[in-house]
Parts: C-alpha cells; structure tokens; sequence
C-alpha cells in the first residue's frame, strides 16, 4: 500500500457545476478525514467517517457538500453547484484504531472554480 | 471547542542554529498533540506526536517539541537547523474526550538560510 491516495489531482469546473472528488484511504484504516486548505492557511477540519459512519461534520459543510463513505473503504466528497469560494484544495487523511493515532494525509484535489 | 495557535507567520534561522516552531493550543479536556510538515507540492507529512507520558518527544528528521500543560504549549525544536528544513509546519490538537476531530493551526513558515 503506497498511502491515501487522491483523485483527481486537479480540477477545473465553471460556476455552478457538480463537482466530486474520490479519496482511497490505507486499506487497515477505518478512520478517514476530509480537510480543505487555501492558500497561506491551515488545513480546516470538514468531515470525518469512522467505517461507513459519518460521525461529524463541521458548519463548513454547507448544504451543496455532502461526503459518502459506502462501504467503509474509499470515500467521495461532492460539491453542487459550485461557486468561486469552493476553490482550495480538498485534502484527505485516514487513520487507524485508537484516538491516540495520527493521521496520514493524500496530496490532494486542486479545485479552481472560474 | 478545540483551537491552534501559531503566533509567528514566519521563521528565518541559520543553518546549524536551533530552531523554534510555536504553537498553544485550546481543548477542554486533555489533548492529543500533533506536528506537520508540508512541502512544495507534496502532502502533509507527520512528524511526531504527544499522548502522554514524558513532555519532551522526539520525531522524525531530528524534531522534537515539548509539552507543557501550564502553558498549553507544544513547541517544536531542533538543535541544528538544516537549508532543507525549510517548509510549511502545521501543529495539530485533538482533545481526547471529543472524538477524532483534529484541529491544525494555520501554519509557520520556516526559511532555514545557509
């Protein structure tokens, strides 16, 4: 296993556009973590899966976000009609047993909203 | 609720002189502490972490950063700074009765200068 592996890379999209990223987390983790970061800034916390379960989400998360993690494996994060502010990069992380473990972060979709 | 502090944007130490990355934190609870680095173009890495025990922990690439409650502090340290040290530091908190939502500072840029 090579790590969290995120897909794709980049992604243009016009305003108002759907949007949906795919996120492979290591394949014994049952934790796994969605961040979005914009530029000069720190990783800020959305949403996280314990399993299949998604067990918070942050006020960040609007209404147009929603992340599913069907079978406890891969996750996806979707945007609905994208706007200009959705523009960041949307990191995922996953993590193993125990609240004492760190998390292991994938590179990364780069969003551009134009 | 959960905060990370960085108080200092930016770094700039010699190459061969110790170096100091700040972070205070927030939690109600006890924290689980955690350092990152990010290069250009490249995920978050982890470096090391705190859960308990002795207050001064070592990681990789020669970090190492102290604990202290009274101050809720968590700096990161090295001795001897090196040109290829230079990059993104993030310090991390996740207090341990809140589940494992993790919350990142907005980051330290370190330029590490020959």
């Amino acid at each position: 296993d090579t790590g969290v592996s995120q897909n794709p890379r980049h992604k243009i999209t016009k305003r108002g556009q759907n949007v949906t990223f795919r996120c492979d987390p290591i394949s014994e983790h049952n934790r796994l973590y969605w961040y979005r970061q914009t530029l000069g800034q720190g990783p800020e916390f959305l949403t996280y899966f314990q399993n299949e379960a998604q067990l918070e989400k942050s006020r960040l998360l609007s209404d147009r976000f929603s992340a599913e993690r069907p079978k406890g494996s891969f996750s996806t994060l979707e945007i609905q009609r994208t706007e200009q502010g959705d523009s960041a990069m949307y990191l995922c992380a996953s993590g193993g047993e125990g609240p004492n473990t760190e998390a292991f972060f994938g590179q990364g979709t780069r969003l551009t909203v134009v | 609720a959960q905060s990370v502090a960085q108080p200092e944007d930016q770094v700039n130490v010699a190459e061969g002189n110790p170096l100091t990355v700040k972070c205070t934190y927030s939690v109600s609870g006890n924290p689980y502490l955690f350092w990152y680095v990010q290069y250009p173009n490249r995920g978050l890495q982890f470096l090391l972490k705190y859960i308990t025990g002795d207050n001064l922990v070592k990681g990789s690439y020669g970090f190492e950063a102290e604990f202290n409650k009274s101050q809720t502090s968590f700096h990161l340290k090295k001795p001897s700074a090196l040109v290829s040290d230079s990059a993104l530091y993030f310090c991390a908190v996740r207090d341990i009765t809140g589940g494992f939502k993790t919350i990142f500072g907005a980051g330290t840029r370190l330029f590490v200068k020959a």
